[in-house]
């Protein structure tokens, strides 16, 4: 079985611009979940996308946005990029929200904004 | 929202002794407690998780404890090995849905 998938590994950008992030999940999976981990700050929740309905957002302002696909894949836009973007961009998914499911993670795109 | 806190931020230990790692969580209404392992350049991965129905649970070396009423929970790990040296880290959340981190332990397993 296939596992998340992220896409690009690596993204560079200078101060302003836009970034986009892209996640596929695992086969199955309904539930996207995107997370910032910076450095020494932990894992920080971003996003949640459940079914294509973004369920919960975490303590980020507004130009974090996203969206969910009918195919359940998932993209993360990050608007007006500032040089504390600068992060790794974990996705999550998991099965249909009916109780306790596990997350498994993807690899991450690593954001540079310069 | 949730806060969750974590102790030590670093932890070095001898091969074969234990190593504890605790959090602290802020909402009474979580109720899903996951812990993370994160190797270097590496995805964080499920270890192991309790629920708030239950005191403890083991699996292997690894057990967690819970005490909802002072709202910490607790990683131990017993009989070391190098190949436990990563990252771990602390969740909560209600229902396994978004989760809460802490901010990462650093353990070091000597060997």
């Amino acid at each position: 079985e296939a596992g998340v998938t992220q896409s690009p590994t690596h993204l560079i950008k200078t101060r302003g611009q836009q970034a986009t992030l892209r996640c596929s999940p695992i086969s199955g999976h309904t539930s996207v979940y995107w997370y910032q981990q910076a450095l020494g700050l932990g894992l920080q929740f971003l996003l949640w996308y459940d079914e294509g309905e973004e369920r919960n957002r975490g303590n980020f302002p507004p130009r974090f946005s996203g969206r969910q696909f009918p195919n359940y894949s998932s993209e993360l836009n990050v608007n007006a990029l500032e040089l504390e973007d600068s992060a790794l961009y974990l996705c999550a998914s998991s099965p249909p929200p009916t109780g306790y499911n596990e997350q498994f993670f993807g690899p991450g795109t690593r954001l540079t904004v310069l | 929202g949730e806060n969750v806190e974590q102790h030590p931020s670093t932890l070095s230990v001898q091969e074969g002794d234990s190593a504890v790692i605790k959090c602290t969580y802020s909402d009474s209404a979580s109720n899903y407690f996951p812990w993370y392992k994160q190797e270097l350049g590496k995805r964080p991965q499920l270890i192991i998780d309790i629920r708030s129905n239950v005191g403890e649970k083991k699996d292997q070396r690894i057990a967690v404890t819970l005490n909802k009423t002072a709202k910490h929970f607790s990683l131990h790990i017993t009989e070391t090995q190098p190949e436990d040296s990563a990252v771990y880290f602390c969740a909560a959340s209600r229902w396994a849905n978004n989760l809460f981190f802490g901010t990462g332990t650093r353990l070091t397993v000597i060997p």
